[in-house]
């Protein structure tokens, strides 16, 4: 079975773009979570989804920071315009819900420069 | 405080070891328990879920005292490859929101 498929894998640019990072969910799973991890700071929640709505975004470091889930099965996370603090992996997980544990993807290694 | 807490180690062991690891979590109405692993560069990945009797798979046991607010994780006869991150996890109410512990750093050497 498919995993959750994150790309790119690594992505470095200059500070002032826009980034945009995508996320594919596990057949079947109904919730989504974007997460950012750094040495200083490790695993931190951005925003996740039930069903296509986002919940909970208290996590969304900025204005700068967006993120969509135009169908069941697909998000992206969308920083605009990027700076250099905004270098980190980020991790997309889903689940089926409930209190079922997350499946991660193999996360995206964004530098800004 | 932090929502869950880990010693992060590292802990050194030689092959053949056994090593247990603590977590702490601050909120009471948590339902779910999970230990994650996570190799250099890569995801986390689920290692075990924790239930509240206790449970075990292979060579690792997880542990939950509800009372005290701790969960554990025994891992025996230590392999080269158990080197990793172990992450503790909890969520925070009924639902989908998970909080991640920082994370011991396990290093088995030979």
């Amino acid at each position: 079975d498919a995993g959750v498929i994150q790309s790119p894998r690594h992505e470095v640019t200059e500070m002032g773009q826009e980034v945009t990072l995508r996320c594919k969910l596990i057949s079947g799973h109904n919730s989504l979570f974007w997460y950012r991890q750094t040495m200083m700071r490790g695993l931190e929640l951005l925003i996740y989804f039930n069903n296509n709505v986002p919940i909970d975004d208290s996590g969304m470091p900025e204005d700068r920071f967006s993120a969509k889930m135009p169908n069941a099965s697909f998000s992206t996370l969308k920083i605009q315009p990027s700076e250099p603090r905004d270098s980190a992996v980020y991790f997309c997980a889903s689940t089926r819900g409930g209190n079922q544990p997350q499946h991660f993807g193999d996360g995206t290694r964004l530098s800004i420069l | 405080r932090k929502e869950v807490e880990q010693d992060p180690g590292p802990f050194n062991v030689p092959e053949g070891a056994t090593v247990a690891f603590n977590c702490t979590y601050s909120n009471s109405a948590s339902q779910s328990f999970f230990w994650y692993r996570q190799d250099c560069r890569k995801e986390p990945k689920l290692l075990m879920s924790v239930y509240s009797s206790g449970n075990e798979d292979g060579r690792f046991t997880a542990q939950l005292n509800r009372a005290s607010q701790y969960i554990s994780l025994l891992i025996r006869d230590s392999k080269l490859s158990d080197s990793a991150t172990y992450l503790c996890v909890v969520n925070r109410e009924y639902g989908n929101k998970l909080v991640f512990g920082a994370g011991t750093i396990l290093r088995v050497k030979s």
